[in-house]
């Protein structure tokens, strides 16, 4: 079965980057799908941060784009998150997630376990 | 502030039946984009609950459904089970957004 490991550091100073990595299993990346990413801030709801296709398409959430970039890595079967310039509002659990093939709006049909990141001097 | 709008918490006694709105525009629910619904327990990943409204993926009892009209959307749980407290969102594509939106999240007690 399909299943999205997060991994990373779970600890990032302010100001710098964080990076996660997502490694996928039972499925390639390289299939008819996006890719995504969301977190979840402690106590609050999901924000979309960003998707991306095999080919390196990506597609951001406005309000982060100016920090986001996202990478596939076929031959590892995994994908890729960067976020500059991070500060305490960072702090989040993050998932990765399967996007499924939809026409009119699609939906998330596998994630992982999450990471919490926390951005902390 | 969510993409769309749901009620903080719902409640409801073993048995029972409760129902989660959401509310969306006429950006992304009024624009005939789909709902989804994810179910979230503490401390664990959201799982996919209802993709395209109203259906179902394997092996999710059929006491939960969903359905859509106009601007909004609901899921509703039938013949409630203690096991069914948890958090829910909604989700759906905007188009002034050009981005998946959620909903903040309805709690459910089980009374």
């Amino acid at each position: 079965q399909v299943q999205l490991q997060e991994s990373g550091p779970g600890l990032v100073r302010p100001s710098d980057t964080l990076s996660l990595t997502c490694a996928v299993s039972g499925y390639s990346v390289s299939s008819s799908n996006w890719w995504g990413w969301i977190r979840q801030p402690p106590g609050k709801g999901l924000e979309w941060i960003g998707y991306i296709y095999y080919t390196g398409t990506t597609h951001y959430n406005a309000s982060l784009k100016s920090r986001v970039s996202m990478s596939v890595d076929a031959s590892k079967n995994q994908f890729s998150l960067k976020l500059d310039s991070v500060t305490a509002v960072d702090t989040a659990v993050y998932y990765c997630a399967r996007m499924a093939p939809y026409t009119f709006g699609s939906y998330f049909d596998h994630w992982g376990q999450g990471a919490l990141v926390t951005v902390s001097s | 502030q969510s993409v769309l709008t749901q009620p903080p918490s719902v409640s409801g006694a073993p048995g029972q039946r409760v129902t989660i709105s959401c509310t969306g525009t006429s950006s992304n629910i009024g624009a005939n984009y789909d709902v989804h619904w994810y179910q979230q327990f503490p401390g664990t990943a959201p799982k996919l609950l209802i993709y395209g409204n109203k259906n179902r993926p394997s092996g999710v009892p059929d006491r939960f459904s969903g359905s859509r009209s106009g601007t909004s959307a609901s899921l509703t749980i039938t013949g409630l089970q203690a096991e069914d407290e948890a958090d829910y969102f909604c989700q759906a594509y905007d188009s002034s957004l050009s981005a998946p939106g959620f909903g903040g999240g309805t709690k459910l007690t089980v009374l």
